[in-house]
C-alpha cells in the first residue's frame, strides 16, 4: 500500500544531542514537508521540499536541518541548537505544485 | 499576513447532536481550502478540500464545508455526530497553483471536539 512512514514512533534523547528523524515515502511524490506540532499551536512548517537536491526553510527552521538525496526520503535533523525540542514531529508530501498533502503517523520527540 | 483561525479551541457535543466547526482565513486571494481530522497521537487525515466550483463540499465519514468568500469562511458541518467522531480538527490553506506555488499549508491551531453520550 502508498503512503508515507515514519519512524521512529516515540523518540528519546538527552539534551545537547543531535537526532535525525526518517520520513519514507511511496506515493511518488515531488514535494516533501516536515511540520512540528506543539499543543494550542496547530502545525507549523520547518523545511519543505519541491524536487530532489532541493529544499526551503519553513517558518521555524532555526535548529534543524534536513536533506534530500532521494525522492522517496526526507529526512529531518533537530539539532542540539534546537532550544526547546520535545514536540509532535510530522511528515508530509504531496505531488509538485499541488496543495493537499498526505501526512504520515508521526514522531514525538522527548529530550529530557 | 496569510492566517487561519478556529476560534473554539474546544467543542462538547452529544452524540446524535449537530456540529459546526468554524474556521476564518486571511489570504490575498482564493485559497484551496481543507478540513485534517487528527486522533491522539496520530497523524492528519484528510476530511475534504475545497479548489473550486460549488461552494458545498462533502467529505469523509458524513462531513461536509461550505466556503463563503464574502467572510471568508470554511465551516465544517455534520448532522449528527457519533462517539467516533472526538478528536482535533485543524482548518488549513494553501497557495493557489503558480510557477511559486510552493504547496505549502498553513493550519489554525485547531479545535477539540468531545462528544457526550
Amino acid at each position: 500500500d502508498g503512503g508515507i512512514t515514519q519512524s521512529p514512533k516515540y523518540l528519546f534523547r538527552k539534551e545537547g544531542q543531535n537526532v535525525t528523524l526518517s520520513c519514507e515515502q511511496n506515493l511518488n511524490h515531488d514535494a516533501m514537508y516536515w511540520y512540528r506540532q506543539d499543543p494550542g499551536q496547530g502545525l507549523r512548517l520547518i523545511y519543505y521540499s519541491q524536487i530532489v537536491n532541493d529544499f526551503q526553510k519553513g517558518d521555524i527552521a532555526e535548529g534543524y536541518s534536513v536533506s534530500r538525496e532521494k525522492k522517496e526520503s526526507f529526512p529531518l535533523t533537530v539539532t542540539s541548537a534546537q532550544k526547546n525540542p520535545t514536540a509532535f514531529y510530522l511528515c508530509a508530501s504531496s505531488y509538485r505544485g499541488g496543495a493537499e498533502a498526505f501526512f504520515g503517523q508521526g514522531t514525538r520527540l522527548t529530550v529530557v | 499576513a496569510q492566517s487561519v483561525t478556529q476560534p473554539d479551541i474546544h467543542i462538547t457535543v452529544s452524540e446524535g447532536a449537530s456540529l459546526e466547526l468554524r474556521c476564518n482565513y486571511s489570504y490575498g486571494a482564493t485559497p484551496y481550502l481543507f478540513w485534517y481530522v487528527q486522533s491522539p497521537g496520530q497523524g492528519l487525515q484528510l476530511l475534504l478540500k475545497y479548489f473550486s466550483g460549488d461552494t458545498l463540499v462533502q467529505g469523509i465519514k458524513g462531513f461536509e464545508a461550505e466556503f463563503k468568500r464574502s467572510q471568508s469562511s470554511f465551516n465544517l458541518r455534520k448532522p449528527s455526530v457519533h462517539w467516533s467522531d472526538a478528536a482535533e480538527y485543524f482548518c488549513a490553506v494553501g497557495p493557489l497553483g503558480s510557477s511559486s506555488n510552493t504547496g505549502k499549508l498553513i493550519f489554525g491551531q485547531g479545535t477539540t471536539l468531545q462528544v457526550k453520550p
